[in-house]
This record gives C-alpha cells, structure tokens and sequence, in this order.
C-alpha cells in the first residue's frame, strides 16, 4: 500500500528550539493532516490543512498544504519538554463520502532540558 | 466523553490462538477502521466500516476478520494468531458527514504473539 515519505525519522532537539518536518507523496490529497501521538496512546489530530497554499497554525504549531497537492511541512516554535512524541502527517483523499486516509511513517521528537 | 474504546489493552497470544479485540464508540459514528502500527510503517488500514452490517477489506486484511453488529461496535478477530500479527492495533471512527476532519482515535491494543 501507499505510504507517505516522512522526514526526518527522529530529532533530538533542546527545549526552545524551532522544529520542522515535512512529508511528500507521489499522489495528490484533498486534505492533510498532522497528528501526534504520546507513548501508550492513539493519535490526536493537531492540524487540519484544506486547501493548496493554506498556512494554518494552532499556538505554537504551523502547518502548510503544499501548492502541488503532493506535500505539506508541520513547524513546531520554541519546543517544550510536553511536544515529545511521534508526529505522523496524513493524505485524505475523498470523493463524496469515501476516503482513503494514508499516514507517513512519524517523526519521533525528543527534547531535552 | 468517552468517544473511541478499546478492549484489552494488552495481550500475549501464543501461536495458532484466536482472540477478539473490541472497539466502542459513543460517539454514534458511521465509519469504523481497524489499523495497525508498526515500528518504522506508519499506520496501516486492515478493515474498515461505513455502516451498521457492512465491512470492507483495508490494504492488510489477511489474517484478521470484522464484524459490525451494531453501529456503535468494530470487533477485529485472529483466528489463528501468527507472530507476524504482533502490533499494536488501533480503532478510529468518523461521522460520514466529516471526512475532512480525520478521525479519532482509540487507545490501541499492544499485541504480542509468541
């Protein structure tokens, strides 16, 4: 099956660094998505993006919806220790009521004091 | 609120055992999925549910079976539990009116055959 490229695997990063990561695809989306997910949980939406061009952001999170359809980049500001976890984007591609959700293969975020 | 279930939240199953694992939702959702994580894979569709009575195959259905009695419930079997099977498995679920939205997701399973 499908999978999103996703990158990078993993960052160590301190805390109040800027982070980026991003996620490419061969295939076009109707939306992305970015979730993250915390140890023993399941994922939690962060980020929905709709349209080619959008910018959207949610407190320190910024997501785009790359202009060819085919990518988007998630920016976390000035990290805390609570932004650990593994960020997963995801391609929606739906026409009427179904949809086919493909997730990237994540980003495990460590921070350090 | 407490949207999407799912029961157990561990198991070791030995070879060739079966088992079924559990997904509620109050959330009175049309749309039901079974996935599974892997390290490295992301997240994988084995079945999916748009409606009370109905099942789909996902990307991964070998080895796994669904049922949807009732709108509220997804159950995922393994009828004869292979080490390969072992993951962690999560439960999502939408409003058929939301597909632009994602989904919500369960907890997960962590499974382990041996």
């Amino acid at each position: 099956g499908q999978q999103l490229n996703q990158s990078p695997q993993s960052m160590f990063i301190q805390e109040g660094e800027d982070v980026s990561m991003n996620c490419t695809s061969s295939s076009i989306f109707n939306t992305w998505l970015w979730y993250k997910q915390d140890p023993g949980e399941g994922p939690v939406l962060l980020i929905a993006l709709y349209k080619a061009g959008e910018l959207t952001s949610n407190g320190r999170l910024t997501a785009q919806f790359g202009i060819t359809r085919k990518d988007s980049f998630l920016n976390i500001s000035a990290s805390i220790p609570s932004d650990v976890g593994i960020y997963f984007c995801a391609g929606l591609y739906y026409t009427g009521t179904a949809s086919k959700l493909t997730f990237g293969t994540g980003t495990r975020l460590q921070v350090t004091l | 609120n407490a949207g999407v279930t799912q029961t157990p939240k561990f198991r070791v199953l030995k070879t060739g055992q079966s088992m079924t694992l559990l997904c509620a939702q109050d959330m009175n959702h049309e749309y039901m999925y079974w996935y599974r994580q892997d390290p490295g894979m992301g997240l994988r569709l084995i079945h999916y549910s748009v409606g009370e009575g109905t099942t789909a195959k996902g990307e991964v259905p070998d080895g796994y079976n669904v049922s949807r009695l009732k709108k509220q419930n997804f159950l995922l079997g393994l009828e004869s539990a292979a080490p390969s099977q072992t993951s962690v498995y999560f439960c999502a679920s939408r409003k058929s009116t939301t597909v632009a939205y994602g989904y919500t997701f369960g907890s997960g399973t962590r499974l382990t055959v041996v």
